[in-house]
């Protein structure tokens, strides 16, 4: 079993559309989960993070992790057509060595 | 700032041969992160530099790979002799000390044939 299981997709919606990424994870001992953002031939880019469980929001974005059932999610409200990228959540034990999921493909369509 | 800087943005090369990928980390970030991306696999971390001392590298897959960081502004990942199963994206990425926040570049798209 994978570390860090994501739904690879594609996930394709209509502009506007909200958008569910979510991920599960296998180790409690992982505290900082976070979101990269990979647009196509691309560096991944840090979207969000957030430390133990709790719900953090940015503009459009909202980052959730309930730790009780190792569960992280994403949600981008009024999804846009250049919101189309891979999508890869990520795990920490604060010792910054990342363990990433496999990324979920997103496509918004105009 | 210019921010992490790859070099050669792709390689292509034959089986057996020597390869050397480079990164210049963001000024001031004193840990810096090799990653490999392939469609299998997905993004996984082969070795971890802070302060210019290798921290983690149970990640390098075999004994044909090894990296470097002789100064705090360049890091290599080498690759000797390659072969086909190498063919991935290799990114580097480099974070401040205590920062969770890691930069990525813009990766070296490597084929080996």
């Amino acid at each position: 079993q994978k570390e860090v299981e994501q739904d690879p997709g594609p996930l394709s919606v209509p502009e506007g559309a909200i958008v569910s990424l979510n991920c599960t994870y296998s180790n409690s001992a992982f505290q900082y989960f976070m979101w990269y953002r990979q647009y196509s031939r691309k560096g991944p880019e840090l979207l969000m993070y957030t430390y133990s469980s709790g719900n953090k929001e940015d503009g459009r974005f909202t980052a959730q992790v309930d730790k009780s059932s190792k569960y992280i999610s994403l949600f981008i409200r009024d999804s846009q057509p250049s919101d189309s990228a891979t999508y890869l959540c990520a795990v920490d034990n604060a010792g910054n060595m990342l363990t990433f999921g496999g990324g979920t493909r997103l496509m918004v369509k105009p | 700032d210019a921010g992490v800087i790859q070099s050669p943005r792709h390689e292509v090369t034959e089986m057996g041969q020597e390869v050397t990928l480079r990164c210049k980390p963001i000024s001031g970030h004193n840990s810096l992160f090799w990653y490999r991306q392939t469609m299998m696999r997905g993004l996984e971390l082969l070795i971890y530099f802070n302060n210019n001392v290798p921290i983690d590298d149970s990640g390098m897959p075999e004994d044909r790979f090894s990296a470097k960081m002789p100064n705090a502004s360049f890091s290599t990942l080498k690759i000797q002799p390659s072969e086909p199963r190498d063919s991935a994206v290799y990114f580097c990425a480099s974070c401040e000390g205590g920062e969770e926040t890691q930069y990525f570049g813009p990766g070296t798209r490597l084929l080996v044939l």
